[in-house]
């Protein structure tokens, strides 16, 4: 099955950096992969996602690169600001519809 | 749109009881959703998938005895949580696929179970 590492745990910035945030998978077969915020005691919601044909998708500040030679996708944030902490989660769906998961990464941005 | 609505938002129960967690999609029809559990601090764990119509199939650990999946309609899908006990108090979140290939998934709000 499909393995997804995500990278780093915690992640701290102060506001108006940018952040990065890591993501590896395993099975090539992955097509499509999503990303997700999740706020404390509330549900994850997607803020942008990309499928496997294409390598860059952006949305405002919100930008998500994907390296499939290599297995990896990226998110990343610019400009941040108080209100993007939050935990973020990568996924992958190893072809289907059943996506796996990363740990997740918990972003604090200092303002 | 993609709208999932999730219902209870919280609820407290003795030991022993059953607890039923209800998930609809509230503006396109689902026929697929996903049941995840989460501890704090951690990632969303799959319990299992949900197919209008058919049973569910659970991921590896999880006893489908005891955690009784009704997809009933293509916007409703139901746990149980039967004979509960302490170590099943978590956060439960249920989600729907959507999309011409289904892969997008959009998640309710979440049920906080706490078992005494």
């Amino acid at each position: 099955g499909e393995n997804v590492e995500q990278h780093p745990s915690t992640l701290s910035v102060q506001e108006g950096d940018s952040a990065v945030i890591k993501c590896t998978y395993s099975d090539s077969a992955s097509n499509y992969f999503p990303w997700y915020k999740q706020e404390l005691g509330k549900r994850p919601q997607l803020i942008i996602d990309i499928r496997s044909n294409v390598g860059e998708k952006k949305d405002q500040r919100i930008a998500v690169t994907l390296n499939k030679t290599a297995k990896h996708f990226s998110l990343h944030i610019t400009e941040t600001q108080p209100e993007d902490s939050a935990v973020y989660f990568c996924a992958a769906n190893g072809g289907s519809y059943i996506p796996t998961f990363g740990r997740g990464t918990s972003l604090i941005v200092h303002p | 749109g993609a709208v999932v609505s999730q219902h209870p938002s919280w609820v407290i129960c003795k030991s022993g009881t059953s607890v039923k967690i209800e998930c609809r999609s509230l503006d396109f029809q689902a026929t697929t959703m996903f049941w995840y559990r989460q501890f704090p601090k951690q990632s969303l764990m799959l319990m299992a998938t949900s197919n209008e119509g058919s049973k569910a199939t659970y991921e590896q650990g999880v006893e489908k005895d005891k955690f009784l999946i009704n997809h009933a309609s293509l916007t409703l899908s139901t746990l149980t949580v039967t004979s509960a006990h302490p170590e099943d108090s978590s956060f439960y979140i249920c989600s729907a696929a959507i999309g011409a290939t289904g892969y997008e998934q959009y998640f309710g709000p979440g049920t906080r179970l706490t078992v005494t």
